[in-house]
């Protein structure tokens, strides 16, 4: 089992739509959480930070879940320039030290 | 203030060949992560530097080598160079904050990162 599970997608919406993306994480005792935005060939930029069950800016929410091991990033009246791919980061304990790990990413497409 | 800073951008290099990629990390920031990143995939963490030793090492092999300045700045080499090691190499700096009394690494900053293409 991979430590960070994204949905590739696509996910296809038009304007307006609200939309969801889940991430599964393997290691209980990872603390700390983020999403990450990338748009296409350019580097990955910090959407939401998530250090207990939940957080929210504006149009987006990202909430967690412990017990079941997952965050998820809601994304409410989607705009065009939402269209992008978005990347779960979970920060997982290994020796003593943390490794910010990645998700492959969901690819988001927003249409008029 | 200025970010986080890569170079070169793009690089075309043929098999066998070595490439030394380089990073100055954002001001204040003492902690550089190295990423490579396969079209259509996540970036895959290669190694993190502190203190100029390497901290954390991900599953790559030794080919992949790197180095941390006092000034904090860093390289990565990648030796004997295959079709395979074609991706976008993104270099990351970041603080550590005390988060439950553990210290972990807060938010990632990115650079621009290094488009390595191997013929």
């Amino acid at each position: 089992r991979k430590e960070v599970e994204q949905d590739p997608g696509p996910f296809n919406v038009p304007e307006g739509a609200t939309v969801a993306f889940n991430c599964t994480y393997s290691n209980s005792a990872s603390q700390s959480f983020f999403w990450y935005r990338q748009d296409c060939r350019k580097e990955p930029k910090l959407l939401m930070s998530v250090y207990s069950s939940g957080n929210e800016d504006g149009r987006f929410t990202a909430q967690l879940n412990r017990a079941s091991q997952y965050i998820s990033l809601l994304i409410r009246d989607s705009k065009l320039s939402d269209s992008a791919t978005y990347l779960c980061v979970v920060i997982v304990p290994s020796g003593g030290s943390y490794i910010p790990t990645f998700g492959r990413g969901t690819s988001l497409i927003v249409h008029p | 203030d200025a970010g986080v800073t890569q170079s070169p951008t793009h690089l075309i290099k043929t098999r066998g060949q070595q490439v030394t990629l380089r990073c100055s990390p954002k001001s204040g920031h003492d902690t550089v992560s190295w990423y490579q990143q396969a079209l259509g995939q996540g970036p895959q963490f290669i190694f993190q530097y502190y203190e100029e030793e390497e901290r954390q090492r991900g599953n790559f092999p030794d080919r992949f080598s790197g180095h941390q300045f006092p000034n904090y700045s860093s390289e990565l080499n990648v030796n004997a160079l295959l079709l395979g090691d074609s991706a976008l190499y993104l270099c990351a700096s970041s603080l550590d904050l005390l988060i439950r009394g553990d210290r972990e690494p807060g938010e990632l900053f990115f650079g621009e990162g290094s488009r390595l293409t191997v013929l």
